[in-house]
């Protein structure tokens, strides 16, 4: 149980474009979902927490028109990373965590390779 | 400012010893304390929670203690196969086990 699915694993764009991201969670409904940054040999890096039908909490230094988020359903949210630059090139993970259980470890999805070209 | 530290960041083992990381933190007071395994281009995966008042956990192979007078938890993996072999990320959080502040990780490499 309590498993996380993520598109696309690789996404490949040309510097400008759009790119979306998205974080399912498949046998649970998750009221909060994380958003991190990974880079090589680096821990993960929480950029945004995303509320089901609240705006997302950016964490400081986190572009919030450069980093969409939105959490539609309690098992769906989205990362737009908006005209996509080479330095926005990364590894791309999300988490969910079970509906009001905070003391309760994140599930997280297999991750998204952004590469901007 | 939060500061975690894991011990190396890489760590090699004869397969059968047993593996010990260690996370130690500085300027936290963590509520609960968590060990994820992550493998190459993959996301982590949820190991062992332990809370503040627990001192120790165990499940199969695996065991976590937590000192929060050291600030210190060690992960041990008993019998070490190959397949252990994975970057190891302990994570701190207060009220949110979700809002957590992860280390660099460790890379286990055990050896045939």
């Amino acid at each position: 149980g309590a498993v996380v699915s993520q598109h696309p694993s690789r996404v490949i764009c040309k510097s400008g474009t759009s790119v979306k991201i998205e974080c399912r969670s498949l046998d649970f409904q998750a009221t909060t979902m994380f958003w991190y940054r990974q880079f090589p040999k680096q821990s993960l890096m929480l950029m945004a927490t995303s509320n089901e039908g609240s705006k997302a909490t950016y964490e400081q230094g986190v572009e919030k028109d450069k980093f969409l988020i939105n959490h539609a359903s309690l098992t769906l949210s989205t990362l737009t990373v908006t005209s996509a630059h080479p330095e926005d090139s990364s590894f791309y993970i999300c988490s969910a965590q079970p509906g009001g259980q905070y003391n309760s470890p994140l599930h997280f999805g297999n991750g998204t390779r952004l590469t901007v070209t | 400012s939060q500061k975690i530290e894991q011990n190396s960041e890489a760590l090699n083992i004869q397969e059968g010893k047993t593996a010990t990381l260690t996370c130690n933190y500085t300027n936290y007071s963590p509520a609960y304390l968590q060990w994820y395994r992550q493998d190459p281009g993959r996301g982590p995966v949820f190991l062992l929670l332990i809370r503040e008042n627990e001192k120790e956990k165990r499940k199969e192979r695996l065991k976590v203690t937590f000192d929060t007078t050291l600030k210190q938890s060690l992960f041990h993996i008993t019998a070490s196969q190959p397949a252990d072999s994975a970057t190891y990320l302990c994570a701190l959080s207060n009220t949110n086990a979700g809002k957590s502040t992860f280390g660099d990780g460790t890379t286990l490499t055990v050896k045939p």
